[in-house]
């Protein structure tokens, strides 16, 4: 079982929709991050929280707003969102990033995402 | 120069057999090169992983080989199992802005029985 847990584990909403999801762990990580992965393609980074603030944002459309209301939670907050956001959507964590590499990635199972 | 390469895109095994994937890079930054694992419906599980300063490494059925001088490093499943059967990602990442994973494209493993 993944100790990282995402709810929920499917959403189907309208472009015009407000929606969150939300991502949960206990492992003591520092560092939280929010992947879209589309079907047959790898991961795609959008945010990375580290110690609770936001370090990376990869030039995600701000319909999709993060937030990390503290060390063992973050949300993805969605408003207007596009069919061509319709993915799975993949919560992460690790240790606090340390040296050269960000460290072992801890997936959840994701939230698949349809928008009508 | 972030790109991870990645091949082949499918691979069918038949049980027992071997499964060989292979990567390779461009930015000499990269120091961490980590393999997952995604089965359908899952989230990616990270397989194994390789730093530079060891040409191979082992466990179980997995094996990393990395070769630094060509940038190239794959991942040998032997007696490979339908069990196996997934999407193989390699990765990299290193320091400064090479610290986030960059992803290869994915290899789908298919185990015939």
């Amino acid at each position: 079982d993944t100790e990282v847990t995402q709810t929920p584990k499917h959403l189907v909403m309208g472009m015009t929709n407000k929606k969150s999801l939300k991502c949960e762990q206990h492992m003591g990580h520092r560092a939280m991050y929010w992947y879209k992965q589309k079907a047959k393609k790898p991961p795609e980074l959008m945010f990375v929280y580290s110690y609770e603030k936001l370090s990376i944002n990869e030039s995600v459309p701000s319909r999709f707003s993060p937030e990390c209301p503290n060390s063992s939670l973050l949300n993805l907050h969605l408003h207007a969102l596009q069919p061509e956001d319709s993915a799975l959507y993949l919560c992460a964590s690790s240790l606090p990033p340390s040296g050269s590499y960000a460290g072992e990635l801890f997936f959840g199972e994701g939230s698949r995402l349809t928008v009508l | 120069q972030q790109q991870v390469k990645q091949s082949p895109q499918s691979l069918i095994v038949q049980k027992g057999g071997i499964s060989i994937i292979n990567c390779a890079y461009e930015n000499t930054a990269f120091d961490y090169f980590p393999w997952y694992q995604q089965f359908p419906g899952k989230g990616p599980a990270l397989l194994i992983a390789i730093r530079p300063d060891v040409s191979e490494k082992k466990e179980g059925r997995f094996t990393i080989s990395f070769n630094k001088s060509a940038k190239q490093f794959s991942l040998h499943i032997m007696d490979s199992q339908p069990g196996d059967s997934a999407t193989y990602f390699c990765a990299a990442s290193g320091s400064g802005s090479a610290r986030q994973l960059t992803f290869g494209s994915g290899t789908q493993l298919t185990v015939l029985p």
